[in-house]
């Protein structure tokens, strides 16, 4: 069954320092997603991307948060200037469109912000 | 806007005994209902999904929820928990279209041997 693949699976990051998280959807899926998990918490909407921009996004995905396709089957999170609050498990989500379809999301990439 | 309450942060049953896992939710339309499930160290994997139809919805690994608009509810169950059945059981809602999945706080299940 295909699936939602993230890279890398933890990512260790001096404060201050930019990341990039990268995500590969499942291939004929149109919208796609990132959510974070910080520890002990709950799972939490960052923002949503169609037609190659931006659908919704969550108050925590300020100036320091950008998304990005830039290729056909690539589709990256980057955060400018981390902090230490940003370490959490950052989760991508795809899904086809059809609006009776769930979500499906990959393993996660767990960031430590040093 | 929706939101999700799961009632009982951590449950624990007996291995062979009945699971129930609360759900509650809140929305301004009529909405889309799904158990997630997270193993340690791994991903969301959808255990089952209410959007139209019966609203008594079968997901893997024996589980089931029902939607009951009444209540506002969409409890997750298993008749015979099993070892395995041990994670964190997300629910989540959305409207109907396209949107984010708001998710609640999560219930931890336990199985006791």
């Amino acid at each position: 069954e295909p699936e939602v693949t993230q890279t890398p699976s933890h990512q260790v990051t001096q404060m201050g320092q930019e990341v990039i998280l990268r995500c590969v959807p499942i291939s004929n899926h149109l919208y796609f997603y990132w959510y974070r998990q910080i520890l002990g918490q709950k799972v939490e909407f960052l923002v949503s991307f169609y037609n190659n921009e931006i659908s919704e996004k969550s108050e925590i995905f300020d100036d320091q948060f950008s998304v990005e396709r830039p290729d056909g089957s690539n589709f990256t999170l980057k955060i400018r200037s981390t902090k230490l609050e940003d370490s959490a498990m950052y989760f991508c989500a795809s899904s086809s469109g059809t609006v009776n379809q769930p979500q499906h999301f990959g393993d996660g990439t767990r960031l430590s912000i040093l | 806007a929706q939101s999700v309450t799961q009632l009982g942060s951590h449950v624990s049953v007996s291995e062979g005994a009945l699971v129930l896992l609360r759900c509650n939710y809140s929305s301004s339309v009529p909405p889309y209902l799904f158990w997630y499930v997270q193993y340690p160290n791994q991903g969301l994997q959808l255990l089952l999904k209410y959007t139209t139809g019966a609203t008594l919805v079968k997901g893997i690994n024996g589980f089931e929820a029902e939607f009951k608009k009444s209540e506002t509810s969409f409890h997750l169950t298993k008749p015979s928990a099993h070892m395995s059945d041990a994670a964190e059981y997300f629910c989540a809602v959305k409207g109907r279209g396209n949107e984010k999945l708001t998710f609640g706080t999560g219930t931890r299940l336990t199985i006791i041997p």
